[in-house]
């Protein structure tokens, strides 16, 4: 299976302030990553879809303003979280889908665990 | 839009014995996959089976076995000889064919395992 890295795997940052995630692809070339956000206790929620070369889509009732997303290369995704407060703390995966993989399966991340104090 | 019903918030078995995870899901399409994936303490997303829609045999990986019933809509997960290893939480999760590949997540089973 795929290797997806993700850093830093937790941050704590003052309110008001951007965070940087990055997501990897550590053995193949991704043209299409995947950004969740998973809250304490409760499922994944599709952030938005980054495409390699091009402007990420972003979920209804997701701020793209907010959330910024750069697919820069084949191996690589970021996540900025901006201005961040204390409701953006937690817990965001990224994961990727392998070209050609039977089954369309996704690989995820070990996920970066977001506090804003 | 699709949506995924996972209906026990929690379950437990007893080690080594059997049990059933449900999973319903409302689609109008035809052509889909159906995940669960497993997500222990150290929330490390793993795949554990699919299935292909188009597929009518119940895909099985060693000690975990789906029940797939399409016209139902229904996709539970068994487990045999429960381990320790096993406890954790478990998604449902769809995937549409073709052009859309954002995977739609039920809200998750916790599963505790009893020694």
């Amino acid at each position: 299976g795929a290797v997806v890295s993700q850093h830093p795997s937790w941050v704590i940052c003052k309110s008001g302030t951007s965070v940087k995630i990055e997501c990897r692809s550590l053995d193949f070339q991704a043209t299409t990553m995947f950004w969740y956000r998973q809250f304490p206790k409760q499922s994944l929620m599709l952030m938005a879809t980054s495409n390699e070369g091009s402007k990420a889509t972003y979920e209804q009732g997701v701020e793209k303003d907010k959330f910024l997303i750069n697919h820069a290369s084949l191996t690589l995704s970021t996540l900025t979280v901006t201005s961040a407060h204390p409701e953006d703390s937690s817990f965001y995966i990224c994961s990727l889908q392998r070209p050609g993989l039977a089954a369309n399966e996704q690989f995820f991340g070990p996920g970066t665990r977001l506090t804003v104090l | 839009a699709q949506t995924v019903t996972q209906s026990q918030p929690e379950m437990s078995v007893q080690e080594a014995e059997t049990v059933t995870l449900s999973c319903t899901y409302d689609t109008s399409e035809s052509d889909y996959y159906l995940f669960w994936y497993k997500q222990p303490p150290s929330r490390q997303m793993i795949l554990v089976i699919r299935q292909e829609a188009y597929k009518q045999q119940n895909a099985t990986e060693n000690r975990f076995s789906v029940n797939f019933q399409k016209a139902a809509k229904s996709f539970s997960l068994k487990i045999s000889d429960s381990q320790l290893g096993d406890a954790a939480m478990y998604f449902c999760a769809y995937l549409q064919d073709f052009g859309n590949e954002k995977l739609t997540f039920g809200t998750g089973t916790r599963l505790t395992i009893i020694p």
